[in-house]
């Protein structure tokens, strides 16, 4: 079974700066895919970033960059010039697909991030 | 694009009631996943519905049973409720054959079971 490690509960990080959230994961699968998702307040779960485990290149969207490490089972989430709008939950999940089978997923628990003005 | 909608957004019921809850998954979407979050917990997969058929389930009971739609919708029946069952309950649309199996998710349906 894979099973989806966020080992830091809170984090707080004032605007402007930069944080970076931790995930790891044990699996032994070769071929999966990461998410990180957000849930703001409001509660709406929104997809931040992906990374396929195939692909060596970093993912990047905009602000939100990760650090995939495949050997080291490590996807880690930086967020660069923090803004207000960032405080939520930020979750890790894994999604594999057996041959032959169904979307599998597991999700972390999650780090509650506070942007400080 | 209305995106994932769900309903009710709150629901309060009493314990050994039953309730059903409703998802429209995302146009274009033709899978619906449903997740049980637990106040300060991340989300638990309860079971996952493609073609009108359970595909696969987690480690829920029997009392948790579902249904999808010809038209892709779908919805989560929870009977017996207990006390324990109070969560949010998440629904996730994705395609099938899409873009590395991406999830996008509702709102959330909040139940509170007395």
């Amino acid at each position: 079974a894979q099973t989806v490690t966020q080992s830091q509960p809170e984090m707080s990080v004032q605007e402007a700066e930069t944080v970076t959230l931790s995930c790891t994961y044990d699996t032994s699968e070769s071929n999966y895919y990461l998410f990180w998702y957000k849930q703001p307040p409001s509660r709406q779960m929104i997809l931040v970033i992906r990374q396929e485990a195939y692909k060596q290149q970093n993912a990047t969207e905009n602000r939100f960059s990760v650090n995939f490490q495949k050997a080291a089972k490590s996807f880690s989430l930086k967020i660069s010039d923090s803004q207000l709008g960032d405080t939520a939950m930020y979750f890790c999940a894994f999604i594999w697909v057996p041959s032959g089978g169904y979307q599998k997923v597991t999700f972390g628990i999650g780090t509650k991030l506070q942007v400080i003005p | 694009d209305a995106g994932v909608t769900q309903s009710p957004t709150h629901l309060i019921k009493t314990r050994g009631q039953q309730v059903t809850l409703r998802c429209s998954p995302k146009s274009g979407h033709d899978t619906v996943s449903w997740y049980q979050q637990a106040l300060g917990q991340g989300p638990q997969f309860i079971f996952q519905y493609y073609e009108e058929e359970e595909r696969q389930r987690g480690n829920f009971p029997d009392r948790f049973s579902g249904h999808q739609f010809p038209n892709y919708s779908s919805e989560l029946n929870v009977n017996a409720l207990l006390l324990g069952d109070s969560a949010l309950y998440l629904c996730a649309s994705s395609s099938w054959r899409g873009l590395a199996h991406e999830q996008f998710f509702g709102p959330g349906t909040r139940l509170t079971v007395l």
